[in-house]
């Protein structure tokens, strides 16, 4: 079983949609979790990152993790067209001695489409 | 702005072939990274350095090796390519230390490497 799982899709939406963006872990020592956003052709960037569990929200974007059900979810509102992309979830882990070189674990990644 | 830059953006080599794939970044970064990324598989972690001349594996070391003689170039190498290590390569960097909620990865445009 991965550590991270996550929904691979593809999901398409009508522009103007709530696009709900899921994934589940299974090793509670990660401590920091991460979206990234990768367009065609283009290295993934960072879109946001936690740390706590509760939402977070940057714009149209909300991050959203439940380290009791080991869920983190990125919501998009209002989808547009240029949200059309790859969501890669990823975490980081704590090694004992809070060194870990900043290692990510990443999941599958959601291939997602709004369409005008 | 950070940069990290790829030496190709795509290549095709043959079978048994020694392959070199170039990462450099500007930005004076403690760590650099060697991903793979496979569709349904996400990111994986190939080998990663947290300072010159120190390397570490990843989770799928086999068949690669690396090189880091200074700070600002990470090289992957691929002794003896074979057809399964067709793939998009991707080359992060981040500037490492504490704390590690806020050490970014930046990524490069990736690599396609195609092995005949």
């Amino acid at each position: 079983q991965k550590e991270v799982e996550q929904d691979p899709g593809p999901l398409s939406v009508p522009e103007g949609a709530i696009v709900s963006l899921n994934c589940t872990y299974s090793n509670s020592a990660f401590q920091y979790f991460m979206w990234y956003r990768q367009y065609s052709r283009k290295g993934p960037e960072l879109l946001m990152y936690t740390y706590s569990s509760g939402n977070k929200e940057d714009g149209r974007f909300t991050a959203q993790v439940d380290k009791s059900s080991k869920y983190i979810s990125l919501f998009i509102r209002d989808s547009q067209p240029s949200d059309s992309a790859t969501y890669l979830c990823a975490m980081r882990r704590v090694n004992a001695g809070g060194t870990s070189y900043g290692k990510l674990t990443f999941g599958q990644g959601t291939i997602l489409t709004v369409h005008p | 702005d950070v940069k990290v830059t790829q030496s190709s953006r795509y290549l095709v080599k043959r079978t048994g072939e020694k392959v070199f794939l170039e990462c450099v970044q500007d930005m004076d970064h403690e760590n650099m990274f060697w991903y793979r990324q496979d569709p349904g598989l996400g990111l994986r972690l190939i080998y990663f350095s947290y300072d010159v001349k120190m390397k570490e594996k990843g989770d799928i070391p086999e068949g690669y090796s690396v090189s880091r003689e200074k700070k600002e170039r990470f090289s992957l190498i691929l002794e003896s390519a074979s057809t399964n290590q067709t793939s998009m390569y991707l080359c992060a960097s981040s500037l490492g230390g504490l704390p590690l909620s806020t050490d970014t990865q930046y990524f490069g445009p990736g690599t396609r490497l195609t092995v005949l």
